[in-house]
């Protein structure tokens, strides 16, 4: 089944504690993306990808990193979270001309 | 930061009835316009994506036009069933790049 597989699906963490998200496809998808989803806020973007070792901020980067060392995963990084960063994250892939497909999303809480 | 504005940012229909929402954005460095349908609890799934002026697209009782040069689309539910109730989203692709950036979305509410 073609999918964007995220993990986890919850998260709950302590400020400062170094965490990763996973995200894959298994759709040869080029183009892969972050989003965090906010009340009142909507999707933002956080970091894109436009092919393997190719990334480049979105509209809200600070305290994230991404990695594309392959071209089926795209890793979000957070090095030192903090409560402001307690959100729902979706990661989503496409190829040229067509619509994202969207991970189930990872609920993430830093307290 | 773009800005994608939705108008309305929700509203209630009649099942049976027929409604459409507004998706405007910048007119410039424009490649393309995709809309979205976003179910409680689920993830976004793609509608449409629209890259010439006057572009139609229809999928099932839902529709879409783009108007490039005055920056605008439309989407249209024709008779509304309380399945298409769901917020949905337009996004916009600047020129060149992945930058897709998101309106607020319009949240449909269909009563039965």
């Amino acid at each position: 089944e073609a999918q964007v597989t995220q993990n986890p699906r919850y998260l709950i963490t302590v400020t400062g504690k170094k965490l990763t998200v996973t995200c894959s496809q298994n759709m040869n998808h080029e183009y892969m993306s972050w989003y965090r989803q906010d009340p009142g806020l909507g999707l933002r973007q956080i970091y894109y990808s436009m092919n393997v070792e190719v990334t480049d901020k979105g509209d809200v980067p600070e305290g994230y990193k991404v990695s594309r060392k392959e071209k089926r995963n795209f890793p979000l990084i957070l090095e030192s979270p903090s409560p402001n960063q307690t959100s729902l994250y979706f990661c989503a892939s496409r190829r040229e001309d067509y619509g994202y497909t969207f991970g189930s999303g990872t609920r993430l809480t830093v307290v | 930061i773009l800005n994608v504005e939705q108008s309305p940012q929700s509203l209630h229909v009649q099942e049976g009835d027929s409604t459409n929402f507004t998706c405007s954005f910048p007119s410039s460095n424009f490649y393309a316009l995709h809309w979205y349908r976003w179910e409680t609890a689920k993830s976004p799934e793609a509608l449409f994506v629209m890259t010439l002026n006057g572009d139609e697209k229809k999928k099932g009782r839902i529709s879409a036009t783009l108007n490039t040069k005055e920056g605008y689309s439309y989407l249209y539910i024709k008779g509304s069933q309380p399945e298409d109730s769901a917020t949905y989203l337009c996004a916009f692709l600047r020129a060149a790049g992945n930058k897709l950036t998101f309106g607020g979305g319009t949240r449909v509410l269909v009563k039965p």
